[in-house]
């Protein structure tokens, strides 16, 4: 049984830092093919894809956020760690971590249940 | 970088009603594309992959086609579960990869 659960600050001050984790199971991040990836969604607002981390330990961004983010895994413990900096109230969102089970069809198929981030001071 | 434009932005429609939402890309996607649904609250769920397969699980009254540019959910029979909101998903210029706006269905 495949889970992903996020944890994280619910409440962060503007140009602080961000750090969220995602821990899960019933997979493993050393299978060729896989990857975890995070995504966001402001309140009333669409999805936004954020970064993945594959089984490679390669590391993709979005091409508009890619100076504020850093994703990392720890293969051993299961989780893969986001940090943003520079947090800014635009920047509330719950943020979701994703499975994507490659081979091709790079789509998440797995999602944890969302961890809500408010940026206020 | 790949933009995903859906319509109708928001639809009302009834129980038993069939409804279609669009998605149309920016520029060709072969058929990489996924549509998902997301109930207030919650997660996303996967339904279709690769425009027009079928996630395991997923009822049979849903179905999605297209390829390169235009895309689309079908939902044959509403069912008062599916009052939700639909995202679509472009993976073919992975890693860079795109959702569409969402649309929303309502209750009529």
């Amino acid at each position: 049984q495949v889970t992903l659960r996020e944890s994280g600050p619910a409440l962060v001050k503007p140009t602080q830092t961000l750090t969220l984790t995602c821990t899960f199971s019933g997979f493993s991040l050393s299978t060729s093919g896989m990857c975890v990836s995070w995504v966001r969604q402001p309140p009333g607002k669409a999805l936004e894809w954020l970064a993945l981390i594959d089984w490679d330990d390669d590391k993709y961004y979005s091409t508009s956020l890619k100076t504020r983010l850093t994703i990392s895994k720890d293969t051993s413990k299961n989780q893969v760690v986001l940090t943003m900096t520079n947090m800014d109230p635009v920047d509330t969102a719950t943020y979701y971590c994703a499975r994507i089970n490659g081979g091709g069809s790079y789509l998440f198929d797995y999602w944890g249940q969302g961890t809500l981030v408010t940026v206020s001071s | 970088a790949i933009q995903l434009t859906q319509s109708p932005s928001s639809l009302s429609a009834s129980v038993g009603d069939r409804v279609t939402i669009t998605c149309r890309a920016s520029q060709g996607i072969s058929s990489a594309l996924a549509w998902y649904q997301q109930k207030p609250g919650k997660a996303p769920k996967l339904l279709i992959y690769d425009a027009s397969s079928l996630e395991s699980g997923v009822p049979s009254r849903f179905s999605g086609s297209g390829s390169g540019t235009d895309f689309t959910l079908t939902i044959s029979s509403l069912q008062p579960e599916d009052f939700a909101t639909y995202y679509c998903q472009q993976f073919n210029s992975y890693p860079q990869i795109t959702f569409g706006q969402g649309t929303r269905l309502e209750i009529k």
